[in-house]
């Protein structure tokens, strides 16, 4: 079936604007996980979702992060008044029970750059 | 905090050798190890999952060691090809990733 999408592939923006991030998990999957990588780095881990609640948010590096999931489907993952720190690639896997064990499945990821 | 460390400095290997990458971490205890595959532009892709009470893992090329009392794993690929060239990351658990290796098999 078809993988982990994700929306924009790229998305360019000026300092202080809101920017939405979209990412579609495998069907059935019932965890999703964002990360952040930044060139040359490992993935930092922000969010993970089980279902539509979010019980571990530990890696959200400030307020101006917040990420939904409605319909234990879709994600969106919003930063707003966007810093050029921001500037990264957001990864979203998704897997197909929670974190213990299960073999996370990576989407292509948004590259995101900040002006 | 937790600490995981792998090799930044690029691996380069002949055609045809076994390459090996070390993945080392501090102050954890994770019950299992996944090593991940990823290529230029795109997500990482999982390799092989170790769990802590496993020495050895193997899939087909691939072997994953893991020893607890050094906290290390090592990565080997045997008779690499340079379609094996990509960075690999190590990951303790489901969420702590390294920064991850570059490969390069030269032809």
């Amino acid at each position: 079936g078809a993988g982990v999408s994700q929306s924009p592939s790229n998305k360019v923006t000026e300092k202080g604007k809101d920017v939405e991030l979209r990412c579609d998990p495998i069907s059935g999957h019932t965890a999703l996980y964002w990360y952040r990588q930044s060139l040359g780095q490992g993935l930092e881990f922000l969010i993970y979702f089980q279902g539509n609640s979010a019980p571990d948010k530990s890696g959200l590096p400030s307020d101006r992060f917040s990420a939904e999931r409605t319909g234990g489907s879709v994600s969106t993952l919003t930063i707003q008044r966007t810093q050029q720190e921001d500037s990264a690639v957001y990864l979203c896997a998704s897997s197909r029970r929670d974190r213990q064990q299960e073999t996370q499945y990576f989407g292509p990821g948004t590259r995101l750059l900040v002006l | 905090s937790q600490k995981i460390e792998q090799n930044s400095e690029a691996l380069n290997i002949q055609e045809g050798k076994t390459a090996t990458l070390t993945c080392n971490y501090t102050n954890y205890s994770p019950a299992y190890l996944q090593w991940y595959r990823q290529d230029p532009g795109r997500g990482p892709v999982f390799l092989l999952l170790i769990r802590e009470n496993e020495k050895e893992k193997r899939k087909e090329r691939l072997k994953v060691t893991f020893d607890t009392t050094l906290k290390q794993s090592l990565f080997h690929i045997t008779a690499s090809q340079p379609a094996d060239s990509a960075t690999y990351l190590c990951a303790l658990g489901a969420l702590t990733f390294g920064s991850g290796t570059r490969l390069q098999v030269q032809p």
